[in-house]
């Protein structure tokens, strides 16, 4: 079926490295979402990606769609202990559902 | 506003024993899910719902029944809770497929012994 294969599971930087997280699909995807999970929290939504090529930006933080709409990043620029986590893609398929990444666990060296 | 409220937050089931898990949502939604966290493997959807009075199965299926009454609100049923359904449990809702960002709850975390 419809995969979205996500890598690496876990990255472990020093505070102030950059960190980035791939997603891949097999098909053309229609959107492709991020989220972020704390540690003992929930998934909390932080974007949309729907045009092909389409980068946004939130302060530290860039997403980038494929030009074939295949593939997505996000890479967070000089990492801070907030940004501790686990960032999830999620991707639209047939009958609303959403296919979901297994996650990039962000850890920072102490 | 409370967006989407999950009870209880925590259960520990002896193998065997039935439990209902309740999602409840006031953003007027019309989709909601069930999905299962385990480490290492992201969420899994259990069941999904596109309306008040419908439900559908998700990837994970088995073991689970759930219903939506009422638009509102959606329950995940355990008739009869096995080891392997010792997981976390997030609801989550939507407003509809082209507002697509989903809304989490906090989660359950169900153990089963």
């Amino acid at each position: 079926g419809q995969q979205v294969m996500q890598i690496p599971q876990y990255q472990h930087v020093q505070e102030g490295e950059d960190f980035t997280t791939y997603c891949n699909s097999s098909t053309t995807l229609s959107n492709i979402q991020w989220y972020k999970q704390r540690p003992g929290g929930h998934p909390v939504f932080l974007i949309q990606l729907v045009k092909s090529g389409e980068v946004k930006k939130q302060k530290r933080l860039t997403f980038q769609f494929g030009e074939a709409k295949k593939n997505s990043s996000l890479h967070i620029t000089a990492t801070q202990t907030t940004d501790v986590g686990t960032y999830f893609c999620a991707a639209p398929r047939v009958n609303y559902q959403l296919i979901w990444g297994a996650g990039t666990k962000l850890i920072i060296k102490p | 506003n409370a967006g989407v409220t999950q009870t209880p937050k925590f259960r520990v089931l002896k193998t065997g024993q039935s439990m209902t898990l309740l999602c409840a949502q006031d953003m007027n939604h019309e989709y909601m899910y069930w999905y299962r966290q385990d480490p290492g493997m992201g969420l899994r959807l259990i069941h999904y719902s596109v309306g008040e009075g419908t439900t559908a199965k998700g990837e994970v299926p088995d073991g689970y029944n759930v219903s939506r009454l009422k638009k509102q609100n959606f329950l995940l049923g355990l008739e009869s809770a096995a080891p392997s359904q010792t997981s976390v449990y997030f609801c989550a809702s939507t407003l509809r497929v082209e507002v697509p960002e989903a809304f989490f709850g906090q989660g359950t975390r169900l153990t089963v012994v």
